[in-house]
């Protein structure tokens, strides 16, 4: 049983340039989180994704977005890449709902690596 | 204020001792509380979750929650190097859709 994997794990980019980010989630799994971990902090909610659409934001401006297929799988793009987005990616799957419940929990990819130069 | 509070540490426990890890959270409406480990380098990996009031124990671990002082603690007994890692307090509150809210991490250092 694959858990969450995403792609890819380590990448280096200019400022100004965009990325994507891609995560597949585990097995049975429809709903997508993305995170923003920089070092040293907790992972931050960037946005959650389930049928298709965007469910709910965390504090992050525009140039992040997303995205997610009818195979569950998602994507995360960020634009005009700065300094200050240099962090681990997190990419989160679960099923909807209560969390915590019914053993329905969230499992974490290994993460992509971005660093901003 | 913070929504998920942790202290930084880093927290040094002798090898064998039990290590105390603390958490407070300001949503009364939370409703799901989870613990994770998180190695240098490496991905949160779940620990264990509690959303009643009271002791859930696993293994070595135990997972304390007081909603009414919006409180949860994790302990870890018999402390072994390898637990040796960032702990991350996350917090599930369900509105309009499903989010885990994070604490900044405490580090846990156990010395031999």
């Amino acid at each position: 049983d694959a858990g969450v994997t995403q792609s890819p794990t380590h990448l280096i980019k200019t400022r100004g340039q965009q990325v994507t980010l891609r995560c597949s989630p585990k097995s049975g799994h429809d709903t997508v989180s993305w995170y923003q971990q920089a070092l040293g902090q907790g992972p931050q909610f960037i946005f959650q994704y389930y049928e298709e659409e965007e469910r709910q934001r965390g504090n992050f401006p525009d140039r992040f977005s997303g995205h997610q297929f009818p195979n569950y799988s998602s994507e995360l793009n960020v634009n005009a890449l700065l300094l200050g987005d240099s962090a681990l990616y997190l990419c989160a799957s679960s099923l909807p709902g209560l969390a915590g419940v019914s053993g329905n929990t969230i499992y974490f990819g290994e993460g992509s690596w971005l660093t901003v130069v | 204020q913070k929504e998920v509070e942790q202290n930084s540490g880093p927290l040094s426990v002798p090898e064998g001792a039990i290590a105390s890890l603390n958490c407070t959270y300001s949503d009364r409406g939370s409703q799901s509380f989870f613990w994770y480990r998180q190695y240098s380098g490496k991905s949160p990996e779940l620990i264990m979750f509690i959303y009643s009031n009271g002791d859930k124990e696993d293994g070595r671990f135990t997972a304390q929650l007081n909603k009414a002082s919006q409180y949860v603690s994790l302990l870890i007994r018999d402390s072994q190097p390898s637990d040796s890692a960032t702990y991350l307090c996350a917090v599930f509150i369900y509105s309009s859709a499903s989010k885990i809210i994070f604490g900044s991490g405490t580090r846990l250092s156990i010395r031999p």
